[in-house]
Parts: C-alpha cells; sequence; structure tokens
C-alpha cells in the first residue's frame, strides 16, 4: 500500500527559527518520487521539489533544504530562518503507477506552517 | 510557465443540481487531474486523464464524473450535487506519462471552493 504521513498537524514559530516539516512514506515500488508542494492561504498549490528514489543527496535551495533518507523512508523539508511569508500548508506526496497508464500522487494530510512575527 | 485555471474559484449549488467544474492547462500536458482536499484528508485523487477521451478513477470517483473531449479542457462532473461534496477542487496537469523525471511533476490550478447547501 501506498502512503503518505505527515505526524505534524500544525507548527507554530516565531520569524527567524529553523523549522523541519516531517514526512514519512510507504511504498512497494522501488522506484518512486517523493514531492513537496506548498499551498499559501490563496489556495493553489506550488510545486517546490521532486526527488527520485535512487537520489539520496540533499537538497539545498536557498533557505529550503531537504532531507531524503531511504533507510527510514523519510523525506524531511527544513525551512531555515523561517519568514512570515512561508506561512502556508505544506504537502509531501508519493508517485505511483497508475492501473492502466500514467501515475498518480498519495499526498499526505499536509502540515499548517505559521510563522509568527 | 505552467498555466492551469479554474473555472470558479467559489461556487454555492443547491442540493440535487448539477455541477460542472471546468480545468484548462495552456502547456500541451497529457494528464489532468481532479483531486478534493478536505481539512484532516489531504489532497485525495477523484478522476485523472492520461489523454483524450481516456479517464481512470482515483481514489474516491464516487458522485462523480469526468470530461476530456480536448486535450487542454478537463471537466469534474457532479451528476446530483450532495452537501457532503461540500469541498475545495483542485485541477492539476502532468507533462506525460513517461514514467520518469520531470513528466512527473503535476502542476495545479487556484481550487474551487464548492458550497453545497
Amino acid at each position: 500500500a501506498q502512503k503518505v504521513t505527515q505526524a505534524q498537524t500544525e507548527i507554530s514559530v516565531v520569524e527567524k527559527e529553523d523549522v523541519t516539516l516531517d514526512c514519512v512514506y510507504e511504498t512497494r515500488d522501488t522506484t518512486y518520487y517523493l514531492f513537496w508542494y506548498k499551498q499559501p492561504p490563496s489556495g493553489e498549490l506550488v510545486f517546490l521539489i521532486r526527488r527520485n528514489s535512487f537520489d539520496e543527496q540533499n537538497e539545498i535551495s536557498g533557505r529550503y533544504s531537504w532531507n531524503f533518507q531511504k533507510s527510514t523512508s523519510s523525506f524531511n523539508f527544513t525551512i531555515t530562518a523561517s519568514q512570515v511569508v512561508d506561512s502556508a500548508v505544506y504537502f509531501c506526496a508519493l508517485r505511483r503507477r497508475g492501473e492502466t497508464s500514467g501515475s498518480r500522487l498519495t499526498f499526505g494530510e499536509g502540515t499548517q506552517l505559521t510563522v509568527n512575527p | 510557465d505552467v498555466k492551469v485555471t479554474q473555472s470558479s474559484r467559489y461556487l454555492v449549488k443547491r442540493t440535487g443540481e448539477k455541477v460542472f467544474l471546468e480545468c484548462v492547462q495552456d502547456m500541451d500536458h497529457e494528464n489532468m487531474f481532479w483531486y478534493r482536499q478536505d481539512p484532516g484528508l489531504g489532497l485525495r485523487l477523484i478522476y485523472f486523464s492520461y489523454d483524450v477521451k481516456m479517464k481512470e478513477k482515483g481514489d474516491i470517483p464516487e458522485g462523480y464524473s469526468v470530461s476530456r473531449e480536448k486535450k487542454e479542457r478537463f471537466s469534474l462532473i457532479l451528476e446530483s450535487a450532495s452537501t457532503n461534496q461540500t469541498s475545495m477542487y483542485l485541477c492539476a496537469s502532468s507533462l506525460g506519462y513517461i514514467t520518469s523525471g520531470p513528466q512527473e511533476t503535476q502542476y495545479f490550478g487556484p481550487g474551487t471552493r464548492l458550497l453545497v447547501l
């Protein structure tokens, strides 16, 4: 079964704090992709990162970094020196194959991050 | 940039009405998706389409149907709206069903908040 768990429903931090959003996944696929999306109050999901299962290098993009650990089935997301504009719901997702063709994403429940000034 | 648009941001309908939600993408993407988003449940896939006139059921297709007559347009239809279909509906598209790399990334529209009274 494919499953993504984001155990943190809500996180609240003060601006400039570092914050880590956890994501744990389950899959029987040997090749898979993991994603993070950001959903600001406007509602549109914004793609942040895609990581494939055979590339375990961590990635950094500005204040964002991602830690992929296959051994623990985790794909955690860290925001360094958080800002108020980082306030949003963040979703972790796992790509799985469709029955006939194409692929589909399984999403976690999302983590509401609030950054207070 | 990928552009996915949805016909309405907010919609109010009455129980039993037939409801059409329209989604259009302008990047010649093969795949299109409809999700609903509910608090605590994340995003759940209703239907997706991997080609014109082709569709596949997602995880929660009951009470919904879809139509894809043209590549750029994917419609979600609620044949007889019910109050438990009050939700946020998100459309997404991705480049193709070739199972590797960037083709997997889904790009989302702004969402439609549907209230069924």
